[in-house]
């Protein structure tokens, strides 16, 4: 079974912190994604890295960016929270896509900042 | 640009009855179709999808069909289940991009006993 987690659950960090969500999945997949899920938005694409030390912007990368170091593990940061950035933030990994489309998501991260 | 839409916000069916919702997509370059469930705090799991070379695809209680002249798909579930209860987002992608799914808005589904 793949597994795709998250550092945390639920969050609450002030307006102007500097915030890290982390993501591990345990599969050797080559391709990771965050996104954020908004009501009455969807799933809309903030980044995604198809593979180590590479990333790609998605639909909506402004105040976010990515690293990934290692291939299992991909982070999300804030360089300054803000309180638009309160939302789910969803990690996702898959295999190459040339052997598969379908995505697997981790549990998410509920983010509030005040 | 919204490449992937549903329509509908909110469904509510009762228990044994068929679900149907409903998907539709504007890039003529997708070529490979997803259907995720998501229950509240919970991240998305995959449900069913279907290729391009398909008009139809079934896995128990659960079918998909696409219409490519329409550029509409939709999923079928029967019979409904309360369990079944949660967000369904429809999701697309184009082979030739390679990387990125493109999601619709979600339907809530409510399945009443």
């Amino acid at each position: 079974d793949v597994k795709v987690t998250q550092s945390s659950r639920y969050l609450v960090k002030r307006t102007g912190e500097k915030v890290f969500l982390e993501c591990v999945q345990d599969m050797d997949h080559e391709n990771m994604f965050w996104y954020r899920q908004d009501p009455g938005l969807g799933l809309r694409l903030i980044y995604f890295s198809y593979d180590v030390k590479m990333k790609e912007k998605g639909d909506i990368p402004e105040g976010y960016s990515v690293s990934r170091e290692k291939k299992e593990r991909f982070s999300l940061i804030l360089e300054s929270a803000s309180t638009n950035q309160t939302s789910m933030y969803l990690c996702a990994s898959r295999l190459d896509p040339g052997q598969s489309y379908e995505q697997y998501f981790g549990p998410g991260t509920r983010l509030t900042v005040t | 640009d919204q490449q992937v839409k549903q329509n509908s916000p909110s469904l509510s069916v009762q228990e044994g009855r068929i679900s149907i919702l409903n998907c539709d997509y504007t890039n003529s370059m997708f070529d490979y179709f997803l259907w995720y469930k998501k229950y509240p705090a919970e991240g998305p799991t995959f449900l069913i999808s279907i290729s391009s070379i398909k008009d139809k695809n079934e896995d128990g209680r659960f079918t998909v069909f696409l219409n490519k002249s329409a550029k509409h798909l939709s999923l079928h579930i029967v019979p409904s289940q309360p369990g079944d209860s949660a967000v369904y987002f429809c999701a697309a992608s184009a082979s030739r991009s390679g990387y990125a799914l493109n999601f619709g808005k979600g339907t809530s589904l409510l399945v009443t006993p």
